[in-house]
């Protein structure tokens, strides 16, 4: 079946650690994203990629860092410079198409004390 | 800049009776599209429905519909005979070419409650 995995589902770091998000698709899209979602609050960018070895800074990019050397691969990496770490991390990808939907992974909650 | 605003954090409605969430919208592009999607307590991004802007008739997708008010940038969602597996929060979300690249910017969301 194609889709989106995302792992591991929980994830628990100390303050001042960096810790890297898995994200791959079997989808065959060439572009994949990064959202952060807090509690009461919507999606908000955090990186995206629309071609392998290319990636772009979406609204909430400062503390976080990502790769794209593989088509099928967008891993994340929250830093120690990222204040709030802590949230629900959901990647997605989606076909270079005009209107064309994102389908989204089953997410990765991140805990950090 | 694009913004999408939900203005009900929650609804509830009866098991089998109709609900309406409404959205709206703010975008400078002519070309754009618009989605709801549904995120159940898995917190599994769920694709609803989708429309395209420059279509002026109203997405329908089996118990789903959608009530586009272009000029009124306006994007309500339609669901009827709701179930209890309707239960979750839905975004409402808006798609358009910006800074180089297709965007979607999500509103906040509202928490649907289905009461048996």
């Amino acid at each position: 079946d194609g889709g989106i995995t995302q792992s591991p589902k929980y994830l628990f770091r100390k303050e001042g650690q960096n810790v890297t998000l898995s994200c791959e698709q079997n989808l065959n899209h060439d572009a994949m994203y990064w959202y952060r979602q807090d509690p009461g609050q919507g999606l908000r960018l955090i990186y995206y990629s629309q071609i392998v070895n290319d990636f772009q800074k979406g609204d909430i990019a400062e503390g976080y860092s990502v790769s794209r050397e593989k088509k099928e691969s967008f891993p994340l990496t929250v830093t120690s410079a990222q204040k709030n770490p802590t949230a629900f991390y959901l990647c997605a990808s989606s076909i270079v198409a005009r209107g064309y939907e994102q389908y989204f992974g089953p997410g990765t909650r991140l805990t950090v004390t | 800049a694009q913004t999408v605003t939900q203005s009900q954090p929650e609804m509830s409605v009866q098991e089998a009776e109709t609900v309406t969430l409404s959205c709206t919208y703010d975008t400078s592009e002519s070309d754009y599209y618009l989605f709801w999607y549904k995120q159940p307590p898995s917190r599994q991004m769920i694709l609803v429905i989708r429309q395209e802007a420059y279509k002026q008739q109203n997405a329908t997708e089996n118990r789903f519909s959608v009530n586009f008010q272009k000029a009124a940038k306006s994007f309500s969602l339609k669901i009827s005979d709701s179930q209890l597996g309707d239960a979750a929060m839905y975004f409402c979300a808006c798609k358009a070419f910006m800074e180089g690249a297709q965007k979607l910017v999500f509103g906040q969301g509202t928490r649907l409650t289905i009461n048996p």
